[in-house]
């Protein structure tokens, strides 16, 4: 596609539910990054994938949280049993290898009420 | 792992300049990345370093030294537009080119 693309752009939910984000990559592109961030805050890195492997899983805060990609395309991140401290946009990144720079989505912005 | 510092925030005068700093701590190396992001939107990127010097894009220039662990982000003839937030970013080759994100500066312009 023409960029990255997230889904969905908005997603509130209850306290202990599980929830699903989407991530469609630029074509082509190997590498793709998850990013968690807090109102006012930085970036916080959850996870890399180059292809469909995933070299780095160091920024994954619990395990309550997983990621997976499929066919070097699509990922989802997977937050198990949703937690308030969870709220926050989530946000997806890909890259041409891991040598270039990486072009962002939009977001997905969680609310765990 | 590694620790990359910034200055939290800045304010410049419109039509002037302004540097904004970046240190960064990391044992693998492998590049230098500035993103700007305006309040409520995605990071956009800005440029890139891998060697020493500056590397000049119209109004915005960036600069690397590795020696010192030291990145400066330059913008030049500030515009209003400009007031966002500079994230300096670090790719670290012993976590398979992971890209790891500073807290951001968060600059203000003012007429």
């Amino acid at each position: 596609g023409a960029g990255v693309s997230q889904s969905p752009s908005n997603k509130v939910t209850e306290k202990g539910k599980d929830v699903e984000l989407r991530c469609d990559p630029i074509s082509g592109h190997t590498a793709l990054y998850w990013y968690r961030q807090r109102l006012g805050q930085g970036l916080e890195f959850l996870i890399y994938f180059q292809g469909n492997s995933a070299p780095d899983k160091s920024g994954l805060p619990s395990d309550r949280f997983s990621a997976e990609r499929t066919g070097e395309s699509v990922s989802t991140l997977t937050i198990q049993r949703t937690q308030q401290e969870d709220s926050a946009v989530y946000l997806c990144a890909s890259s041409l290898g891991g040598m270039t720079e990486a072009f962002f989505g939009q977001g997905t912005r969680l609310t765990v009420v | 792992g590694q620790n990359i510092d910034q200055p939290t925030e800045m304010t410049a005068t419109e039509g002037a300049i302004v540097q904004i700093n970046c240190t960064y701590q990391t044992s693998g190396f492998n590049g230098l990345f500035w993103y700007q992001q305006h309040a409520g939107e995605a990071p956009t990127f800005l440029s890139y370093n891998v060697l020493d010097g500056l590397e000049e894009k119209g109004r915005f220039s960036s600069f690397l030294s590795r020696s010192k662990g030291y990145s400066y982000l330059l913008l030049k003839e500030l515009q209003m537009k400009d007031s966002a937030s500079y994230l300096c970013a670090v790719r670290e080759a012993n976590s398979g080119y992971a890209l790891n994100f500073g807290k951001g500066t968060s600059l203000l312009v003012t007429p």
